[in-house]
């Protein structure tokens, strides 16, 4: 079973509809993030959450908000989906040493590709 | 200047090739970092660290030079298998968030 998983895979939306991403992870990390992937802007920082109890702004946040209801799962969502949110969005998780002892290694959900019309 | 910076390509190369990828990072406080490797549709995933020693993994070569704020990554012996895109990784001087390239496509052909 995956590490990181994530639900849906694929979406297709309207503007105006509030949708929901989520992510799970099995890994027992404290740290989950969420991205989203453009053709030609790479990964971007949309939320990151270093404990259940936290919760910080990435380089993009607006018209997006984040629930992180346990260690494991971390939701990002559309409150109300725009065109220029399709993406292709990834949730990630890492601990501060992994056990190779490589610093801040991040295990990514195999991602949700979102389509807002 | 963008905060790390790599030259998209793509790189097209034989199999056999050595190929070199180069990145440039603007925070020169930054501490860590890495090449993430990212093949078509699929999640990006860890290839190596880069240490300020610089480090081989196999037919991967890691290279830091921090006075000029510069990254590369040297394959030997280029495989099919290689063909992927490469993020350029560096953690941001908070420690908080990493901050990826946009990545150099590179595809080896037989």
């Amino acid at each position: 079973d995956a590490d990181v998983t994530q639900t849906p895979r694929n979406r297709i939306t309207k503007t105006g509809k509030r949708i929901m991403l989520e992510c799970s992870q099995t890994k027992g990390h404290d740290r989950m993030y969420w991205y989203r992937q453009d053709p030609g802007l790479g990964l971007r920082l949309i939320y990151y959450s270093f404990d259940v109890k936290d919760i910080n702004k990435g380089e993009i946040s607006d018209g997006y908000s984040v629930s992180r209801q346990a260690q494991a799962k971390f939701s990002l969502s559309l409150e109300s989906a725009i065109p220029n949110q399709t993406a292709l969005y990834f949730c990630a998780t890492s601990d501060l040493w992994s056990g190779t002892g490589d610093l801040e290694t991040q295990y990514f959900g195999p991602g949700t590709r979102l389509l807002v019309l | 200047r963008k905060e790390v910076e790599q030259d998209p390509g793509p790189f097209n190369v034989p199999e056999g090739a050595t190929v070199a990828f180069n990145c440039t990072y603007s925070n020169s406080a930054s501490q860590s970092f890495f090449w993430y490797r990212q093949d078509c549709r699929k999640e990006p995933k860890l290839l190596m660290s880069v240490y300020s020693s610089g480090n081989e993994d196999g037919r991967f070569t890691a290279q830091l030079n921090r006075a000029s704020q510069y990254i590369s990554l040297l394959i030997r012996d280029s495989k099919l298998s290689d063909s992927a895109t490469y993020l350029c990784v560096v953690m941001n001087q908070a420690g908080t968030a990493l901050i990826f390239g946009k990545g150099t496509t590179l595809s080896v052909s037989s």
